[in-house]
């Protein structure tokens, strides 16, 4: 199906610096979520967006829902090692139902 | 959150046999559940919507008589790689939706020799 276009598609960076990762799409979303998956597992969720322009924090995480509905961004201060992985993002269209579609990833890897 | 656990977790098997992965939520119901394919280093593919008591839906591209879909109760929706073959070999993740949040499967790692 169709991708949300996600940037960037990896970083490297050194531990204790912070990180910032978006996503955007030619189509509204009512949902935006954000995932992080380790290698050889599924995706954990992050973080859950619901309303335009709603900016949520998870700990060191805070994700913003775009005022546009069409763009989101996901923002991991002070990164730690365990940060290690790949970060989706994934909106969803109520007229889909429960249907998500997805971005490439950001592959993020941290250096000690 | 809501837990969907996946089994097997991986599993290898000989060309042309069967393989059945289990998907199940266990601590809430679901009558959608959706079924991925993922490469490595790619994000996830929507192969197919697991729908309770009824058909799946399949995505354009994915043969609904290769990959079996049964979604028989509200908490267990099973794929069956009928057949397999070394191009099936790939990393098979379901996930659930309760509350509008997507809450995925640990994953499957098929490997097709």
């Amino acid at each position: 199906g169709q991708q949300l276009n996600q940037s960037p598609q990896s970083m490297f960076i050194q531990e204790g610096e912070d990180v910032s990762m978006n996503c955007t799409s030619s189509s509204i979303f009512n949902t935006w979520l954000w995932y992080k998956q380790d290698p050889g597992e599924g995706p954990v969720l992050l973080i859950a967006l619901y309303k335009a322009g709603e900016l949520t924090s998870n700990g060191r995480l805070t994700a913003q829902f775009g005022i546009t509905r069409k763009d989101s961004f996901l923002n991991i201060s002070a990164s730690i090692p365990s940060d290690v992985g790949i970060y989706f993002c994934a909106g969803r269209d109520n007229n889909a139902g429960n249907m998500l579609t997805f971005g490439g990833g950001t592959r993020l890897m941290v250096k000690p | 959150g809501a837990v969907v656990s996946q089994h097997p977790s991986w599993v290898i098997c000989k060309s042309g046999t069967s393989v059945k992965i289990e998907c199940r939520s266990l601590d809430f119901q679901a009558t959608t559940m959706f079924w991925y394919r993922q490469f490595p280093k790619q994000s996830l593919m929507l192969m197919a919507t697991s729908n309770e008591g009824s058909k799946a839906t399949y995505e354009q591209g994915v043969e609904k008589d290769k990959f079996l879909i049964n979604h028989a109760s509200l908490t267990l929706s099973t794929l069956t790689v009928t057949s397999a073959h070394p191009e099936d070999s790939s990393f098979y993740i379901c996930s659930a939706s309760r509350w509008g949040e997507a809450f995925f499967g640990q994953g499957t790692r098929l490997t097709v020799v």
